[in-house]
């Protein structure tokens, strides 16, 4: 069974710590994507990869940063907390030009990060 | 620019059925989908339809596509209890990034 798996469902964390929330894929895609989630905004990107060292800024990138060094892991970084980025963190990843071919994305099953 | 807008609550009883509308903006978009979130858990891929047909059906979902208007629709016929989730519609104007639409809460009461 092919899966996204993000390390924490739940974190909190205090105004001003590094924050790391990992993504792991299984099934060898190229792309990666992060998305933060809040009621009434949907989703909106943050970054995505589209191969091993590379990344580009999505939507929202202000205050994050990515790093993924392996295929298979996708990794957002919090510099320094804040409060305002309390929310509900979604990875996902798909197969490269996958979108031509239907199957679109493949999601963990998120991370709500407390900021306090 | 890129939006895709969704109502933000639906609410229906159980055995009746449910439709959810989405508009989007771009007419590029080679296939569009549906999302399903259940509380606590991250999307699920619950249908796509693309963008030369007018209308896809899986079991109780029915896929409208109406390309003139941009405008997309799920129906969940016989809805259950089961089907309270969050339902997003996503476009993909470029064939590697999807944009999703704001969701749109389903509750279904007996």
């Amino acid at each position: 069974d092919v899966k996204v798996t993000q390390s924490s469902r739940y974190l909190v964390k205090r105004t001003g710590e590094k924050v790391f929330l990992e993504c792991v894929q299984d099934m060898d895609h190229e792309n990666m994507f992060w998305y933060r989630q809040d009621p009434g905004l949907g989703l909106r990107l943050i970054y995505f990869s589209y191969d091993v060292k590379m990344k580009e800024k999505g939507d929202i990138p202000e205050g994050y940063s990515v790093s993924r060094e392996k295929k298979e892991r996708f990794s957002l970084i919090l510099e320094s907390a804040s409060t305002n980025q309390t929310s509900m963190y979604l990875c996902a990843s798909s197969l490269m030009r996958q979108l031509k071919n239907n199957y679109g994305y493949t999601f963990g099953s998120g991370t709500r990060l407390t900021v306090v | 620019g890129e939006d895709v807008e969704q109502s933000l609550f639906l609410s229906v009883r159980e055995g009746d059925s449910s439709v959810i509308n989405c508009t989007y903006t771009d007419s590029s978009s080679t296939y569009l989908y549906w999302y399903k979130q259940e509380p606590g858990a991250g999307l699920q891929l619950l249908t796509y339809i693309f963008s030369n047909m007018d209308m896809k059906q899986d079991q109780r979902l029915t896929v409208l596509l109406n390309k003139k208007d941009k405008h997309l629709s799920l129906r969940i016929a016989d809805t259950q209890t089961g089907d309270s989730a969050i339902y997003f519609c996503a476009e993909s104007p470029r064939s590697d990034k999807l944009i999703f639409g704001t969701g749109t809460r389903l509750q279904v009461f007996p």
